[in-house]
């Protein structure tokens, strides 16, 4: 089974503080994707990642950036924490040929900046 | 730009009826569809994928339609049970999804 992890279900920051966020999945999918979901606005796609190293930008990227070092891992980082920033996180990952293959997700980060 | 709209937002049902979930999308130029189901608090399960070229999938009690000329896509639940109460997300799009806001769904008891 493909596992998606992530380094915490819950996190509570202050407001200015760097936060990062880390995704690992275990399948050697090349596409890895950060998205934030907020009551009645559904996911929104912050950035995605398409091999190592390589990013763009999703519908909603202000205020974060992202790493990736290894194929295995992705990291969202918020550079200056805010509280408009509070929601869930949740990553995801797919193999390249992505037509006739599903989406997995990891089990989500509660963040809450204060 | 892709939209994704799920009707109803919520739905509540009782134990044992059949009942059907309906997402439309705008722009019918999609990779394919998927259906998802998230419990309170925790991530995303995918349910089922239905490629551009199918009409449908199924699992189990569930079965997924899609028509992408008119931009609609249903999902089935046959004999519900409380165990099925979540919320379920369809989504479009290859690599990149559009998302719907989703249907909360309560099978009573």
């Amino acid at each position: 089974d493909v596992k998606v992890t992530q380094s915490s279900r819950y996190l509570v920051k202050r407001t200015g503080e760097k936060v990062f966020l880390e995704c690992v999945q275990d399948m050697d999918h090349e596409n890895m994707f950060w998205y934030r979901q907020d009551p009645g606005l559904g996911l929104r796609l912050i950035y995605f990642s398409y091999d190592v190293k390589m990013k763009e930008k999703g519908d909603i990227p202000e205020g974060y950036s992202v790493s990736r070092e290894k194929k295995e891992r992705f990291s969202l980082i918020l550079e200056s924490a805010s509280t408009n920033q509070t929601s869930m996180y949740l990553c995801a990952s797919i193999p390249q040929s992505a037509g006739a293959n599903e989406q997995f997700f990891g089990p989500g980060t509660r963040l809450t900046v204060l | 730009k892709q939209e994704v709209t799920q009707i109803p937002a919520a739905l509540s049902v009782p134990e044992g009826e059949n009942l059907v979930l309906n997402c439309s999308f705008t722009d019918s130029a999609i990779y394919n569809l998927q259906w998802f189901r998230q419990d309170p608090g925790k991530g995303l399960t995918s349910l089922l994928l239905i490629q551009s070229s199918q009409r449908e999938q199924t699992s189990g009690r569930l079965n997924a339609s899609l028509d992408k000329s008119s931009g609609r896509s249903t999902l089935y639940i046959a004999a519900s049970q409380p165990g099925d109460s979540a919320t379920y997300l369809c989504a479009v799009g290859g690599n990149k999804l559009v998302f719907g806001a989703g249907t909360i769904l309560r099978v009573k008891s």
